[in-house]
């Protein structure tokens, strides 16, 4: 069975512009949430999403917004970026709610860098 | 107050050291659950354990060993007989599972540097 994949890898963007991160969740996984990974604030929620409904969330602003599709990829978007944006984003897919303790499969992230 | 607590930030051993990352964590649920995660420098986290707080069973898979001890809250991780390729950060983690909307709540981590 394939991984979380998680594109793209790479992104340099500057600020003010936005940015839409990709996560494709293992197949069968109706859970995807996204995490953002810095070296000060180390691995912070941003939210999860479930069978295309937003079912938890993070503290962090409005720029950072989600979506879930059908077949359960979902994406991220940040707008109005910001230095501080810079960070591993984080994708991870659970069969159920993560919130109810199901394990979590993360993909290998996107780094996004700010200038 | 942190939920997930790793005293140790970072730790170096030489290879073929045994090596234990500690985990302290803070909840007022019954039911709740604990993980370990490694991410390797390439990134991407790695599932090693999932453990429930109604089984206290230490658990050995291979080189690695898991003490849960409830009385101190602690989820400890013993990597034996330590490796180079071992070396990567290692986060605990807590789920509340009580409630109809949880969250994940990571440790900040320890990074294991196995020296040859």
């Amino acid at each position: 069975k394939a991984g979380v994949t998680q594109t793209p890898r790479y992104l340099i963007k500057t600020r003010g512009q936005q940015v839409t991160l990709s996560c494709s969740p293992i197949s069968g996984h109706r859970s995807v949430s996204w995490y953002q990974q810095t070296p000060g604030q180390g691995l912070q929620f941003l939210f999860e999403y479930f069978s295309e409904t937003q079912r938890n969330k993070g503290n962090f602003p409005g720029r950072f917004s989600g979506r879930q599709f059908s077949n359960s990829r979902s994406e991220m978007n940040v707008s109005t970026l910001e230095l501080g944006d810079s960070a591993l984003y984080l994708c991870a897919s659970s069969q159920g709610l993560a919130g109810k303790s199901e394990t979590q499969y993360f993909g290998p992230g996107t780094r996004l860098l700010v200038l | 107050a942190q939920k997930v607590t790793q005293a140790q930030t970072e730790i170096s051993v030489v290879e073929k050291e045994d090596v234990t990352l500690d985990c302290v964590y803070e909840t007022r649920d019954t039911t709740y659950y604990l993980f370990w995660y490694k991410q390797p420098p390439s990134g991407e986290l790695v599932f090693l354990i999932r453990r429930n707080s109604f089984d206290e069973q230490n658990e050995i898979s291979g080189r690695y060993s898991w003490n849960f001890q409830k009385s101190t809250s602690s989820f400890n991780f013993t990597i034996t007989a330590s490796q180079v390729v071992d070396s990567a950060v290692y986060f605990c983690a807590l789920s509340e599972a009580q409630n109809n909307f949880n969250k994940f709540y990571f440790g900040s981590g320890t990074k294991l540097n196995v020296k040859p």
